[in-house]
């Protein structure tokens, strides 16, 4: 119950797509749903969030879509760059402790 | 010095070897994290401190042992590890805990031969 589950694994967009990465949660008791984008090399940085009393959160380029009847939610990157390759990973807040996905490794090309 | 700082950036050391992991925050935050993160793994909590304190262990083997001497500093020590310890080990840092943004690190890189 405590698991978020992200796919996909990895994914390649061409330059100016959507990136389309999906969350899913079992834990209904889960109330903040960041993303956080890593680069290599660096650490994971926050990039956008969101509460479940709304279902769109956008800020700039990236949109989180938050479905909470089917408990999951997405991250959508606008006009994909290359310089948005990266690993994005969701996660959700438990217990003033935050559950991670797998991560997606996103790579955009030219 | 700013944000999130971890030394050494990389380790190598044997299974018998003792060495110690480094994290310092230069935010004024309260609350610190150490994270696991392994290939195609999610990222893992090992231990929180909130005010110096330890308010969580998740179940991390004895052979990881945290130390918190202030606010700004976080260590851990390593003693006895196997070749599954090889990961990168992120600290953390934020102004409280649960919804305040969490602060990364770069991570140190560790492999255990």
């Amino acid at each position: 119950q405590q698991q978020v589950k992200q796919s996909p694994q990895s994914l390649i967009v061409q330059k100016g797509g959507i990136s389309i990465i999906n969350c899913a949660y079992e834990n209904t008791a889960f109330d903040y749903f960041p993303w956080y984008q890593q680069f290599p090399g660096k650490g994971p940085a926050l990039l956008i969030a969101i509460r479940p009393d709304v279902s769109e959160m956008k800020e700039g380029r990236f949109t989180i879509s938050f479905n909470k009847s089917a408990k999951q939610f997405s991250l959508h990157i606008m006009d994909s760059q290359p310089g948005d390759s990266a690993t994005y990973f969701c996660a959700a807040d438990s217990s003033y402790k935050l559950i991670f996905g797998s991560g997606t490794r996103l790579l955009v090309r030219p | 010095e700013t944000g999130v700082t971890q030394t050494p950036r990389h380790l190598v050391m044997g299974m018998t070897n003792k060495k110690s992991l480094k994290c310092e925050q230069h935010l004024g935050h309260n609350a610190m994290y150490w994270y696991k993160q392994s290939a195609k793994k999610p990222l893992e909590l090992m231990f929180v401190y909130n005010f110096k304190e330890q308010t969580e262990n998740n179940s991390v083997p004895s052979r990881f042992s945290p130390e918190c001497p202030n606010s700004s500093h976080l260590f851990l020590h390593l003693h006895t590890l196997q070749p599954e310890d090889s990961a990168l080990y992120l600290c953390a840092s934020s102004q409280g805990r649960g919804e305040d943004e969490q602060f990364f690190g770069p991570g140190t890189r560790l492999t255990v031969l």
